[in-house]
């Protein structure tokens, strides 16, 4: 069965850096667009970020255009976030989640992990 | 990015249907997009329900029962969810999401109430 395992949540301080991993299990991570969403403390779904599976097409939030950097590494079968220059509105759980589609530059989410918690505070 | 209107609530009795709207920007034409849903539940992540962008061209979940069903209303540029035979395991948040241009967005959500 498809699993997503995020981690490297934390509490860190505004301006700092923090990276996120999803552990992916279940399903060919490598043939699968990944993507990254979150969800700040009682608000609605945001959309961060997608990779395709390939890692050659990437999109951001404009949110978060040129202070998160989303990759992969399909050898470790991982999805990461790369969070520069925090800001206090970055603080949510943060869900990756799988591309519904194989072999697609990015389709819609459809198995979603259970999320890793950023909080960012002085 | 266009972000798709979603009514902050909805309620409906158990057994009726329950018809959940996402009104896209009116620059964007709903004929020419998939729309995805939904489901979240407190403490829980997301589950996708459904994507619909025609009757020909429309898929389900793993596990999602039938009585979620999409559709379109196009003279009002919407996405539409319908869940049928509403029962009180349905009462939760319902995100439609969609890919206007280079990023996909998220409505703001609907919370469906079962009375």
């Amino acid at each position: 069965q498809v699993q997503l395992v995020e981690s490297g949540g934390g509490v860190v301080q505004p301006g700092r850096s923090l990276r996120l991993s999803c552990a992916a299990s279940g399903f060919t991570f490598n043939s699968h667009g990944m993507h990254w969403v979150r969800q700040a403390p009682g608000k609605g779904l945001e959309w961060v970020a997608v990779l395709s599976y390939d890692g050659t097409h990437k999109f951001y939030a404009d949110s978060v255009k040129g202070r998160f950097t989303i990759s992969r590494d399909n050898s470790k079968n991982t999805l990461y976030l790369q969070m520069n220059n925090l800001r206090a509105e970055d603080t949510a759980i943060y869900y990756c989640a799988k591309d519904i589609l194989a072999y697609t530059s990015s389709t819609g989410p459809d198995y979603w992990g259970q999320g890793t918690l950023v909080t960012v505070s002085s | 990015q266009s972000v798709p209107t979603q009514p902050p609530s909805s309620s409906a009795s158990p057994g009726e249907s329950a018809r959940l709207t996402c009104t896209l920007p009116s620059d964007i034409n709903v004929a020419h997009y998939n729309i995805y849903w939904y489901q979240q539940k407190p403490g829980s992540p997301p589950r996708f329900l459904l994507y619909y962008y025609s009757d020909s061209d429309k898929g389900q979940g793993s596990g999602v029962p039938s009585r979620f069903s999409g559709s379109k209303d196009a003279s009002g540029n919407a996405g539409i969810l319908v869940i049928s035979g509403l029962q009180s395991e349905d009462e939760a948040d319902y995100y439609c999401m969609i890919w206007p241009s280079d990023a996909w967005v998220f409505g703001g959500g609907t919370k469906l109430t079962v009375l």
